[in-house]
């Protein structure tokens, strides 16, 4: 099973550049990567997912380099409505769920400070 | 769409009682999960379904069982708690393609204490 690793904290300040790093040196074949936001009492949230290179959507980039053992999350402009924890995600449930798994990190926690 | 609800909010349990935790999907996905959550140690896949009537083991799933007996139903349930299983209970689901995880939804969490 893939293990992931992620800073336990990061600070910043608003309208910087974020970039949180997450390590899966086990990192399987199959494995997608993908990070979630999750705030104070909810539930996690989807941001982003990618297999390999870069991926970019409305709110965020992932870069994953061509060895795949780690990923990169860069949130541009921060705001502090980002203050939040940050997971990434590694695995795979293969297609009729008969083996695979999905293997969260333990987190980062983002404090964007005025 | 009430998207991913689960039931109950909080619970406090003794131990050995048991109990079912209830979650519920209007998203007519085919995946579903549930997720221990603990401080310092993120969120750790217990049981999930690929569908009606099927259920797969994950990275945490002593001491716990589930049924996905209707496609919008996933229960998990304790059958004599302890107070390692004293925890945030997360829910999520998604729809299937062969090859990709698809965006999880999330529930909002239930916490269960057990003295």
């Amino acid at each position: 099973l893939a293990k992931t690793t992620q800073p336990i904290s990061m600070d910043s300040y608003e309208g910087q550049e974020v970039n949180i790093t997450c390590s899966h040196n086990n990192i399987a074949t199959n494995d997608y990567i993908t990070w979630y936001q999750q705030f104070p009492s909810q539930g996690p949230r989807f941001i982003i997912q990618g297999y390999k290179t870069k991926v970019t959507n409305e709110v965020a980039s992932l870069f994953i380099p061509a060895d795949r053992k780690s990923s990169t999350l860069s949130l541009p402009r921060v705001s502090l409505s980002d203050t939040a924890v940050y997971y990434c995600l590694v695995g795979v449930l293969n297609y009729g769920g008969s083996q695979g798994n999905l293997i969260f990190g333990k987190g980062t926690k983002l404090s964007v400070k005025p | 769409n009430a998207g991913v609800t689960q039931t109950p909010k909080f619970r406090v349990l003794k131990t050995g009682q048991s109990m079912t935790l209830l979650c519920a999907q209007d998203m007519n996905h085919e995946y579903m999960y549930w997720y221990r959550q603990d401080p310092g140690m993120g969120l750790r896949l217990i049981h999930y379904s690929v569908g009606e009537g099927t259920t797969a083991k994950g990275e945490v799933p002593d001491g716990y069982n589930v049924s996905r007996l209707k496609k919008q139903n996933f229960l998990l349930g304790l059958e004599s708690a302890a107070p390692s299983q004293t925890s945030v209970y997360f829910c999520a689901s998604s729809y299937v393609t062969q090859r990709s995880p698809q965006e999880q939804f999330f529930g909002p969490g239930t916490r269960l204490t057990v003295l």
